[in-house]
Parts: structure tokens; C-alpha cells; sequence
């Protein structure tokens, strides 16, 4: 079965500085992974995918994430965090299988002025 | 977000009392689930159906009942069988095929009285 782990329930990181949301994940096969943002009261936003190919994956926002097959992870990451990136993210696996979708959960992303 | 309408907004329930949440989407997405959300916990899933007339359930499906009579529409009912209903609960749709994102609606709050 497929699994996710984020090992931080929240990140701090001041305006202007680079930022990581780590994942790990647990799956047989191939994995699809994704990334989500949530703002309070809402539903949730994707920001990228990784499928195949290049291992540096960038999505919405200025955010981009590195796959690592051999650490099983697929961190989050943006080179200058933004006041208004504060939000609720995700980490999601699927297998290639096209099984059902595996959330972690969750790291709140705090970034002060 | 986008074709994907999750009504009420918020529900409030009686102890004893069965609720239903409507999910509606035209996306034409095959998959649709439901996902439901607690401080702390991410996302769990609750039941998902990727054809219409046939469903499976998830991690925590009791309690809970769905049924897909329409593409368009995967409502879920709580049932009073769920001893700890307050939460937010989210519907999502995807393409039959894993390597694609799933859309979320803006969820429903339910909140026992």
C-alpha cells in the first residue's frame, strides 16, 4: 500500500529565504507524486506533479520540487519564500497502477516579514 | 475548485441523525472521492469510485456510505454510525489515469450539535 510521510508538522522560514518541505513516500512501482496547497476554509490547489523524466519538477507559484528514487523523497522547494506562500501543504502518491490517491499529512509553511 | 461544487457549505447535525453532502462536477473526470480532513491527520480517505454504478472503500469508510448513479455526481452520506462526524470533508475528481492531478472542491464543514 502506498504511504507518505512529512516529517514536519510546521516550517518557519523568514521572507526573502529559501524554503524546503520535505516528503517521503511508500509505494510499489513507479510512483506519480504531487504537491497541494491549502488556505484556511478551502479546498485544496495543486501546485506539481512529478510523472517521468527530469527530476526537478516546477509547478505553480515559483515552486519546484527534486525527486530522489534512491531516498524515496520528493521535497518541496521555492528560492525566495513570500508572506503570502504561509499556507497548509501536501504531499500526495499515487502508484502507477493508477490506484487511489495518498495524502501525508500535511506541513504548515509559516513565513514571517 | 473549478467544476467541482460541494454543497452545503457548512451542515450541522443532530446526534442520531444521518446527513448527506452533495459533490457535483463537469469536468467529465471518470474518479471521483471523498476525502475527509482533521487538524493534524492530512487527508483520509473515506470511499472513492472510478466508474459510475461501482465504488471501494478507503481507509475509513465506516460509518459512511456513497453511491454513484451519475458521472457527475458522488454524493456521501454520514450516517449515525459515525460516532465522530465534526469535520471538513473534501470531494475530488481525476481522470481515470494515475498520472494525472486531482481537482478539489472548496469541502463542506460538518459540525455535530
Amino acid at each position: 500500500a502506498q504511504s507518505v510521510a512529512q516529517p514536519e508538522d510546521q516550517v518557519n522560514v523568514a521572507e526573502g529565504n529559501p524554503l524546503t518541505v520535505k516528503c517521503t513516500y511508500s509505494v510499489s512501482g513507479n510512483p506519480y507524486l504531487f504537491w497541494y496547497v491549502q488556505y484556511p476554509n478551502r479546498g485544496l490547489q495543486f501546485l506539481l506533479k512529478y510523472i517521468t523524466g527530469d527530476n526537478l519538477v516546477k509547478g505553480s507559484y515559483g515552486f519546484e520540487a527534486e525527486f530522489n528514487k534512491s531516498q524515496t523523497s520528493f521535497h518541496l522547494k521555492k528560492p525566495s519564500a513570500l508572506v503570502s506562500d504561509s499556507a497548509l501543504y501536501f504531499c500526495a502518491v499515487r502508484d502507477n497502477r493508477g490506484n487511489k490517491l495518498v495524502f501525508g499529512a500535511g506541513t504548515i509553511l509559516r513565513v514571517k516579514s | 475548485d473549478g467544476g467541482i461544487t460541494q454543497s452545503p457549505k457548512y451542515l450541522f447535525r443532530k446526534e442520531g441523525q444521518n446527513v448527506t453532502l452533495s459533490c457535483e462536477q463537469n469536468l467529465n473526470h471518470d474518479a471521483m472521492y471523498w476525502y475527509r480532513q482533521d487538524p493534524g491527520q492530512g487527508l483520509r480517505l473515506i470511499y472513492y469510485s472510478q466508474i459510475v454504478n461501482d465504488f471501494q472503500k478507503g481507509d475509513i469508510a465506516e460509518g459512511y456510505s456513497v453511491s454513484r448513479e451519475k458521472k457527475e455526481s458522488f454524493p456521501l452520506t454520514v450516517t449515525s454510525a459515525q460516532k465522530n462526524p465534526t469535520a471538513f470533508y473534501l470531494c475530488a475528481t481525476s481522470t481515470d489515469r494515475g498520472n494525472t492531478e486531482a481537482f478539489f472542491g472548496q469541502g463542506t464543514r460538518l459540525t455535530v450539535v
